[in-house]
């Protein structure tokens, strides 16, 4: 398996402007994550699915973010508008149940910078 | 009260140095105790997991659980320069988890 993909790698935009990033899970994982990494809040979850149905959100920062799973090969993690604060590093993680442990596979991260 | 304190370093250590690192958590409900290694522009993987207190060994690797203490450790022998990354702990409830802010380490030849 090829693991957890994310796309872009890096992005740069202005502020105001809409991103949109990208995720495709492991095969077979039922539960997909989107994490946010600052050196100052270290990582932080912002919203969480199972089965393609959000399960938590409380950590999506304001209304500007929203999420979506459209079916269990693809999710994205949308930012409108965006603004100099939201540049951080973005990881996808997808997850399963091994009896009991359900061990996160990361994906590269995809880091925003918002000028 | 934070639910996971760890240090954030940084920590640098000669090659061959015996490595401590540590979190404390107040969450009763966790259930898997886990360390996760992030290498520098990659995602985090998971290095090493328990369930239970005690002591679990892999290869140069030892994690360390004192649920009484609430109280984790990760220890690395014969440290490595490529051991060098952040690592984080991390504790489950059921499929979420709750990690440490992390703590980078630096091994030098």
């Amino acid at each position: 398996d090829a693991g957890v993909i994310q796309s872009p790698r890096h992005e740069v935009t202005e502020m105001g402007q809409e991103v949109t990033l990208r995720c495709k899970p492991i095969s077979g994982h039922d539960y997909l994550f989107w994490y946010r990494q600052t050196m100052m809040r270290g990582l932080e979850l912002l919203i969480y699915f199972n089965n393609n149905v959000p399960i938590d959100d409380s950590g999506m920062p304001e209304d500007r973010f929203s999420a979506k799973m459209p079916n269990a090969s693809f999710s994205t993690l949308k930012i409108q508008p965006s603004e100099p604060r939201d540049s951080a590093v973005y990881f996808c993680a997808s997850s399963s149940n091994r009896g009991g442990l359900y061990e996160q596979f990361f994906g590269p991260g995809t880091r925003l910078t918002v000028l | 009260q934070k639910e996971v304190e760890q240090d954030p370093g940084p920590l640098s250590v000669p090659e061959g140095a015996i490595v401590s690192l540590n979190c404390t958590y107040s969450n009763s409900a966790f259930q898997y105790f886990m360390w996760y290694r992030q290498y520098s522009r990659k995602g985090p993987e998971l290095l090493m997991y328990t369930y239970s207190s005690g002591n679990k060994e892999d290869g140069r690797f030892t994690a360390q659980v004192d649920k009484s203490s609430k109280y984790i450790s990760l220890f690395i022998r014969d440290s490595q320069p490529s051991d060098s990354a952040t690592y984080l702990c991390a504790f489950s409830t059921a499929s979420k988890l709750t990690f440490g802010t992390g703590t980078r380490l630096q091994v030098t030849l």
